[in-house]
């Protein structure tokens, strides 16, 4: 189903936890990216990863970490510091060109932080 | 950096007619210009792309058009069908963004109705 998966499907945890969120692809792309969506604000890029054990922050990293130790695997962290971390989040990778290229998605994790 | 507006938010249209979303952008570096849909509780697909060297680009029922000195692109449904109901994200990128960066609108919601 697409080659890009993340786990858990739902997420559950308290205030003040740290939890990371999965995301594999066996799609043998470098380009990996980690987006959070809201109702009515689309999708707003986290983190990006080009290559392993190199990523940058995208337009929302407060409060968020990730590492990309393998090519496969993009892990995302949400920390205690992210203030509203209840959300739906979406990781995704592409291919590395000159002038942009599909990005495909994984089925997503609903965090829920009471 | 790029900002991608894209209107409307919500769009109603009866089954059979054609439903058509805008999306403008500010970087005018920017080249590639994808479209995603995304079902109740599914990923974001890919439905069409256009590159900034062509002015429109088909596929069966959808249409892209881009008009590069007005800096907009605009989603075309033709004989919209129950099935089309979904949000729809536009975006864009630039060529010196290689690793494949997108920024996306806010989505549209759309409602086909029989």
């Amino acid at each position: 189903d697409g080659g890009i998966t993340q786990s858990p499907k739902y997420l559950f945890r308290k205030e003040g936890q740290n939890v990371t969120l999965s995301c594999e692809q066996n799609l043998n792309h470098d380009a990996m990216y980690w987006y959070r969506q809201d109702p009515g604000q689309g999708l707003r890029l986290i983190y990006y990863s080009q290559i392993v054990n190199d990523f940058q922050k995208g337009d929302i990293a407060e409060g968020y970490s990730v590492s990309r130790e393998k090519k496969e695997s993009f892990p995302l962290t949400v920390t205690s510091a992210q203030k509203n971390p209840t959300a739906f989040y979406l990781c995704a990778s592409s291919k590395t060109s000159l002038g942009g290229y599909e990005q495909y998605f994984g089925p997503g994790t609903r965090l829920t932080v009471t | 950096g790029e900002n991608v507006e894209q209107h409307p938010s919500t769009l109603s249209v009866q089954e059979g007619d054609s439903a058509v979303i805008k999306c403008t952008y500010s970087d005018s570096a920017s080249n590639y210009f994808p479209w995603y849909k995304q079902e109740l509780g599914k990923r974001p697909q890919l439905i069409i792309d256009i590159r900034s060297n062509v002015g429109e680009k088909k596929d069966q029922r959808i249409a892209v058009t881009l008009n590069k000195t007005a800096k907009h692109f605009s989603l075309h449904i033709t004989e919209t069908q129950p099935e089309d109901s979904a949000v729809y994200f536009c975006a864009a990128s630039k060529a010196s963004d290689s690793w494949g960066k997108l920024q996306f609108g806010a989505g549209t919601q759309v409602v086909v109705t029989p």
